[in-house]
């Protein structure tokens, strides 16, 4: 069975801490995505991968980072969380081809205080 | 560029009545489609998705999806909905690069018993 698993389900921080989230799937898959999902705007992207040490922005970069050092794991940053950061964040991944669909991770709901 | 509208924010059907949930895509290659479902707390899941050949695509849980492309649309239906069936349910289309999806803001099912 597919996986791609989130480092935690809940998560509660500070406003000015330094915050990773964890993902790591099991399907070899070449791309890996970061998303936030807010009541009423969907899924927005905020990076994606499509190799190890390679990065592109998403819609909605700023104030985030990510890390790929290795192909399993996708790392997303919030380098001084923010209120406006809390929301929910999913992790996906998506093989090689054009008919493949995404593999989506549980979420993180994070929240900011 | 490719972009995805779902129609009604929030649908409400009561229990064994037809389930519609409204999906048009824009898009200036040939598209391929996906919709997704969401429990409460959890990631998104495959529902069904559209590649090439029949228009009329069957998914799990008894839904399915019609491409038709000179309304550009992508509904998804279900004749009989039952309670498990409330979710949040997301239309797709991915991007011509193979690696990029585009999701809609989502629909919010309510099944009233």
């Amino acid at each position: 069975d597919v996986k791609v698993t989130q480092s935690s389900r809940y998560l509660v921080k500070r406003t000015g801490e330094k915050v990773f989230l964890e993902c790591v799937q099991d399907m070899d898959h070449e791309n890996m995505f970061w998303y936030r999902q807010d009541p009423g705007l969907g899924l927005r992207l905020i990076y994606f991968s499509y190799d190890v040490k390679m990065k592109e922005k998403g819609d909605i970069p700023e104030g985030y980072s990510v890390s790929r050092e290795k192909k399993e794991r996708f790392s997303l940053i919030l380098e001084s969380a923010s209120t406006n950061q809390t929301s929910m964040y999913l992790c996906a991944s998506l093989g090689f081809g054009f008919y493949n669909e995404q593999f989506f991770g549980p979420g993180t709901r994070l929240t900011v205080l | 560029a490719q972009s995805v509208t779902q129609l009604g924010s929030h649908v409400s059907v009561s229990e064994g009545a037809l389930v519609l949930l409204r999906c048009n895509y824009s898009s200036s290659v040939p598209p391929y489609l996906f919709w997704y479902v969401q429990y409460p707390n959890q990631g998104l899941q495959l529902l069904l998705k559209y590649t090439t050949g029949a228009t009329l695509v069957k998914g799990i849980n008894g839904f399915e999806a019609e491409f038709k492309k000179s309304e550009t649309s992508f509904h998804l239906t279900k004749p009989s909905a039952h309670m498990s069936d409330a979710a949040e349910y997301f239309c797709a289309v991915s991007g011509n690069t193979g690696n990029q999806f585009y999701f809609g803001t989502g629909t919010s099912l309510t099944v009233i018993p």
